[in-house]
């Protein structure tokens, strides 16, 4: 079965400061890689994906990620933080296609709080 | 502009009684979700419809039923509402799953709570 586990539950973070949002996942077959974002009181967006390639993928609002099959990790980064990026984040995965749709299963999330 | 809509955001039900969440999608996709998270928790699977064909998630309590009368529309129903019941309740849209097509569209979700 797959899991996904965000190790921090919590990271503050002052302004224009660089932050790493930690993902390993377990999985005994190829998945799909996802980082979805929550607001307050607000659905999930997308944030960026990693289906195959690269290793290194680029996303909205300055995040990227890098996705490692040795470590089975897919962190997420942003060079410099605003205040508006504060916000919960989730890892996900997927399997590919001819498995259960695009079933999402979520790690616990991550909120991340940038201090002025 | 809105492209998943989910009424009510906010929704207040007594122990036991029925209550229904809505969803409706203007993207025409085939494939409807119905996540539940729980507070500081992970969004959960319950089920999804592939057009018309329903597909529960195992663990998913028989409490929880849902229904999608056409493209547009699907619903949840709790028959039973129970304290540990009260969560988000997330639904989404995608195309069929191919490496194509990976992206699933939320709505803002439903906060549900029991008293």
């Amino acid at each position: 079965a797959q899991s996904v586990t965000q190790l921090d539950s919590q990271v503050p973070v002052f302004e224009e400061a660089p932050v790493e949002l930690r993902c390993n996942y377990s999985s005994s077959v190829s998945v799909y890689l996802f980082w979805y974002v929550q607001y307050p009181n607000q659905g999930l967006q997308l944030l960026l994906k990693y289906l195959s390639g690269s290793t290194l993928v680029k996303g909205i609002n300055g995040f990227e990620a890098e996705f490692n099959k040795s470590q089975t990790s897919f962190h997420l980064r942003k060079p410099s933080v605003h205040i508006s990026d504060t916000a919960e984040y989730f890892c996900a995965v997927s399997y590919h296609y001819g498995g259960s749709q695009g079933n999402l299963i979520f790690g616990k999330g991550t909120k991340l709080s940038v201090k002025p | 502009d809105a492209m998943v809509i989910q009424n009510p955001r906010y929704q207040v039900t007594q122990f036991g009684k029925p209550v229904t969440l809505s969803c409706s999608q203007t993207l025409n996709h085939n494939v409807m979700y119905w996540y539940q998270q729980k507070s500081s928790q992970a969004p959960k699977l319950l089920f999804h419809y592939y057009d018309k064909d329903f597909n529960n998630e195992a663990d998913t309590p028989d409490n929880f039923q849902s229904r999608r009368p056409n493209t547009s529309f699907c619903f949840l129903d709790i028959r039973s509402p129970g304290l540990g019941d009260a969560a988000m309740y997330l639904c989404a849209t995608s195309r069929p799953w191919t490496e194509l097509n990976t992206e699933a569209f939320f709505g803002q979700g439903t906060r549900l709570t029991v008293v």
